[in-house]
């Protein structure tokens, strides 16, 4: 069980927008910034957002984030088949005294 | 351009000890602070242990407090992971990652390409 919760899975075809949420508590996201990472198959994960919504030199501008109080989100516009892999939601925790990651919420191009 | 590169991984008995070492290139090692995260088959990201610039900060996710030391050696641009008493759920790639900062955070900047560890009989 993750400290922060995603949705297991995320699906769209390529053009469209999609949104993978983020949720935690006051201890964690209510109190520091996010940050996001993709994992593509086969490959290591790579920082896609930090301070909730700064990418990157290199990281498309069609990765996108946003937070209000204990929740986050990421949004990707422009869907393509690149974009498939597992995303990953981080934060500090407060009372873990560390960092915490979400579950990865694993997103297919249909 | 950033390269981290693990080794020491590899099929060990339950109960055993395992040294993981990354040897880091292409910027200035002592400037920033380093971690270990793992990648826990159907269970996502884990973060395992973090240190500090200067060694002087370090921290430990509760899987591993109390069997595991993470350590750095500036001279050499390296970084370790010393596991004992190692367990099934340890099973996993474990990454080494370069923080954005000094100090250890949530900000993993650059990742190396993993080394695997299997705990097993």
């Amino acid at each position: 069980q993750s400290v922060l919760t995603q949705p297991p899975s995320a699906s769209g075809t390529p053009g469209q927008r999609v949104t993978i949420s983020c949720s935690g508590s006051s201890s964690n996201i209510g109190d520091h910034t996010v940050n996001w990472y993709q994992q593509r198959p086969g490959t290591a994960p790579k920082l896609l957002l930090y301070n909730n919504v700064l990418g990157p030199s290199g990281v498309p501008d069609r990765f996108s984030g946003s937070k209000s109080g204990t929740s986050a989100s990421l949004a990707i516009s422009g869907l393509q088949s690149e974009d498939e892999g597992d995303y990953y939601c981080a934060t500090w925790d407060n009372s873990l005294n560390g960092p915490v990651f979400g579950g990865g919420t694993k997103l297919t191009v249909l | 351009e950033v390269h981290l590169v693990e080794s020491g991984g590899g099929l060990v008995q339950p109960g055993r000890s395992l040294r993981l070492s990354c040897t880091a290139s292409g910027f200035t090692f002592d400037d920033y602070a380093m971690h270990w995260v793992r990648l826990v088959p159907g269970k996502g990201l884990e973060w395992v242990a973090g240190i500090s610039w200067n060694s002087g900060s370090i921290g430990y996710a509760d899987s591993v407090k109390g069997r595991s030391t993470i350590s750095r050696d500036n001279a050499k641009n390296s970084l370790y992971l010393q596991v004992n008493s190692l367990r099934p759920e340890d099973t996993g790639v474990y990454y080494c990652a370069q923080d954005r900062g000094s100090y250890y955070s949530a900000d993993f900047q650059h990742w190396g390409q993993g080394t695997l560890v299997t705990v097993s009989s």
